[in-house]
């Protein structure tokens, strides 16, 4: 049982483009929600994150939205660059613990 | 700068060995967690520890045991490898209530033949 799902395997964007990555999830007592980013080698490294009482957190070129009443949260990267190719992982904590998605393979093409 | 390491990063084993995957973090953290990469199917925890000598199960804990006799050590022990183990097993480390900001190692490729 899937608890946090990301629908979308692969997304290719134009880079200078808006890249948009989603996330749905089931249980309605997370409280936390994050994005990971793993590139090819490397462990995943945290990127932005999101309180459950928020709708909207910003840092830089990344945006989280969270739309609690619809169980989806977003990650907006804008501009995309070349560097952002990589697996963005979207994930949820409970209980001290995190739930993660299937991952995205974001491919930004010059 | 923070720090996790995993002991190898490539393993070949064959069917029925003992397989020991160690994990070291040097930021003083409560939090470690063992999880397995697999592709369509994200991130899975297999165990995790709040503490030296606790251990709590994740979501897939069938198959393996942990070990954490001291904070910045947490060892991933196969009992009798299979082929359906072959995968990415990446470790973790975070600080106290804090299971939100976790830093990962760089993974360890485990082949099972």
């Amino acid at each position: 049982d899937q608890q946090v799902k990301q629908n979308s395997p692969s997304l290719s964007v134009q880079e200078g483009r808006i890249s948009i990555l989603n996330c749905d999830y089931t249980n309605s007592m997370f409280d936390y929600f994050l994005w990971y980013k793993k590139y090819p080698a490397e462990g995943p490294t945290f990127l932005i994150s999101i309180s459950s009482i928020k709708d909207k957190n910003e840092d830089g070129r990344f945006t989280v939205f969270l739309n609690k009443s619809a169980k989806h949260l977003s990650l907006h990267i804008v501009p995309s660059q070349p560097g952002d190719s990589a697996v963005y992982f979207c994930a949820a904590q409970g209980a001290q613990k995190l739930v993660f998605g299937q991952g995205t393979r974001l491919t930004i093409n010059p | 700068d923070v720090k996790v390491t995993q002991s190898s990063r490539y393993l070949v084993k064959r069917t029925g060995e003992k397989v020991f995957l160690e994990c070291v973090q040097d930021m003083d953290h409560e939090n470690m967690f063992w999880y397995r990469q697999d592709p369509g199917l994200g991130l899975r925890l297999i165990y995790f520890s709040y503490d030296v000598k606790m251990k709590e199960k994740g979501d897939i804990p069938e198959g393996y045991s942990v070990s954490r006799e001291k904070k910045e050590r947490f060892s991933l022990i196969l009992e009798s490898a299979s082929t359906n183990q072959t995968s990415m097993y990446l470790c973790a480390s975070s600080l106290a209530g804090r299971a939100d900001t976790q830093y990962f190692g760089p993974g360890t490729r485990l082949t099972v033949l």
